[in-house]
């Protein structure tokens, strides 16, 4: 089975603090997805990943960078927390592009700035 | 910008009854759809996918495309109290999927 992990289930940090959420899959998978999910907003795709050091921004990247550096993980970087940050994060790995691909997500990390 | 939309409910149906959820997507180069579900307080786990139009069945499920009208569907026939979630639709734009808002599906039995 395929296993996406988050480093963290819960976390609260101070406005202004530069956070980091860590990502984890152990299929080998190419595509890795930064996603954040807001009640009426639904799932927003922050940043994605289709190889080691490649990144692409999605829908709202402002406010956030991503780091690659080993095939296995995939971290997104708040670099100064606002209050607007506040939702759920979601990890997903995808191995491919291909149709018929599975794409799979982490446990989620429900991020609280104060 | 590429759109996925779902009624976002909720949608009440009986125990032992078919539901059906639908979603539109605005890309007509859409090729593959996905239906997810999850629970309150969970990530969404894939129920199945679709990519050919016609239909496709696994189970309770069957998903329905429609390329033609841009349309995807979902019926769960009996229905059970189980199902109740949110059933999230996503279309794959290139690499990554862009997922619909959801629809609540509350089963009473």
């Amino acid at each position: 089975d395929v296993k996406v992990t988050q480093s963290s289930r819960y976390l609260v940090k101070r406005t202004g603090e530069k956070v980091f959420l860590e990502c984890v899959q152990d299929m080998d998978h190419e595509n890795m997805f930064w996603y954040r999910q807001d009640p009426g907003l639904g799932l927003r795709l922050i940043y994605f990943s289709y190889d080691v050091k490649m990144k692409e921004k999605g829908d709202i990247p402002e406010g956030y960078s991503v780091s690659r550096e080993k095939k296995e993980r995939f971290s997104l970087i708040l670099e100064s927390a606002s209050t607007n940050q506040t939702s759920m994060y979601l990890c997903a790995s995808r191995k491919t592009r291909a149709l018929t691909d599975t794409q799979y997500f982490g446990p989620g990390t429900r991020l609280t700035v104060l | 910008q590429k759109e996925v939309e779902q009624n976002s409910g909720p949608l009440s149906v009986p125990e032992g009854a078919i539901a059906s959820l639908n979603c539109t997507y605005s890309d007509r180069g859409s090729q593959s759809f996905f239906w997810y579900r999850q629970y309150s307080g969970k990530s969404p786990e894939l129920i199945m996918f679709i990519y050919s139009n016609g239909d496709k069945e696994d189970g309770r499920f069957t998903a329905q495309l429609n390329k033609a009208s841009q349309y995807v569907s979902l019926l769960i026939r009996d229905s059970q109290p189980s199902d109740s979630a949110t059933y999230l639709c996503a279309v794959q734009a290139g690499t990554a999927l862009i997922f619909g808002k959801g629809t609540t599906l509350s089963v009473s039995s």
